[in-house]
C-alpha cells in the first residue's frame, strides 16, 4: 500500500529539548517536503529536497534542519532554537508533474 | 515575495447553499492547484487547472482559472456536509520546475444540516 508515513502523531516536547519528525514514503517521489500548519495560517514550507543528499531551506527554516540520506526518507529536527514549535506538522512528497501527496501529520506541543 | 491570497477565510453555509472560495496571486502563475483538508486530517489534492481561462468541474465542484493566470475559484453547488473541511488553492513559486509550492490561508467552509 502505497503511501506516506508520518510518525508519531502526537510528540510532546521539554524546554531545550531537540526533536525529530518522521516522514516516510514508498511512492518513489524524488522531492519531499516539510510543512507547517498554524490555525489560519495556511501552509508554510520549512524545508525542500528535491533529490538524495540535497536540500534547501524553504521560507521558515530557523530552528530546524532535515537529512535526506535515503530516498525514502526525509527527517525533520526542531531544535532547541524553534522557540514556537507547536504546530502540527506536514510532510508531502511529489512525483514530476508537481501535486503534492501528504501524510497525515504529527502535532507536536510544548510541555 | 510571492503571495497567493484567498477569501474569505471561514464560511458557513445551510446545507443546499452554494459556496464560493476565492484565490488571487501577486504574480502570474504556471498554474494552480486546489487541496482540501477535512477536520483532523491532511490536505488531500483535488485539482490542477494549467490553462487561462480553464474550467474544470469534479461533480458538485467548479474550478476556474482567470484569464490572466493570477486569480481562480471553487465554487461548490449545493452543499452537503460531506463538503465540510478546509480548502486551499496553491501556486508555484515563479520559475519553479518542482513542486514547491506557495499556499493560501485556506476558507474553512462549516455546513449546517
Amino acid at each position: 500500500d502505497g503511501g506516506i508515513t508520518q510518525s508519531p502523531k502526537y510528540l510532546f516536547r521539554k524546554e531545550g529539548q531537540n526533536v525529530t519528525l518522521s516522514c516516510e514514503q514508498n511512492l518513489n517521489h524524488d522531492a519531499m517536503y516539510w510543512y507547517r500548519q498554524d490555525p489560519g495560517q495556511g501552509l508554510r514550507l520549512i524545508y525542500y529536497s528535491q533529490i538524495v543528499n540535497d536540500f534547501q531551506k524553504g521560507d521558515i527554516a530557523e530552528g530546524y534542519s532535515v537529512s535526506r540520506e535515503k530516498k525514502e526518507s526525509f527527517p525533520l529536527t526542531v531544535t532547541s532554537a524553534q522557540k514556537n514549535p507547536t504546530a502540527f506538522y506536514l510532510c508531502a512528497s511529489s512525483p514530476p508533474d508537481r501535486l503534492l501527496f501528504f501524510g497525515s501529520g504529527t502535532q507536536l506541543s510544548v510541555l | 515575495g510571492q503571495q497567493v491570497m484567498q477569501i474569505p477565510q471561514y464560511q458557513h453555509v445551510q446545507e443546499g447553499e452554494d459556496f464560493t472560495t476565492y484565490c488571487n496571486s501577486s504574480t502570474t502563475l504556471s498554474n494552480i492547484q486546489w487541496y482540501k483538508q477535512r477536520p483532523g486530517g491532511h490536505p488531500v489534492f483535488l485539482i490542477q487547472l494549467v490553462k487561462s481561462g480553464e474550467v474544470k468541474k469534479q461533480k458538485r465542484l467548479t474550478f476556474q482559472f482567470g484569464e490572466a493566470k493570477k486569480n481562480s475559484s471553487l465554487h461548490i453547488t449545493a452543499t452537503q456536509t460531506t463538503d465540510v473541511g478546509t480548502y486551499f488553492c496553491a501556486g508555484p513559486s515563479r520559475g519553479s520546475t518542482l513542486g514547491r509550492l506557495y499556499f493560501g490561508r485556506g476558507t474553512q467552509l462549516t455546513v449546517w444540516p
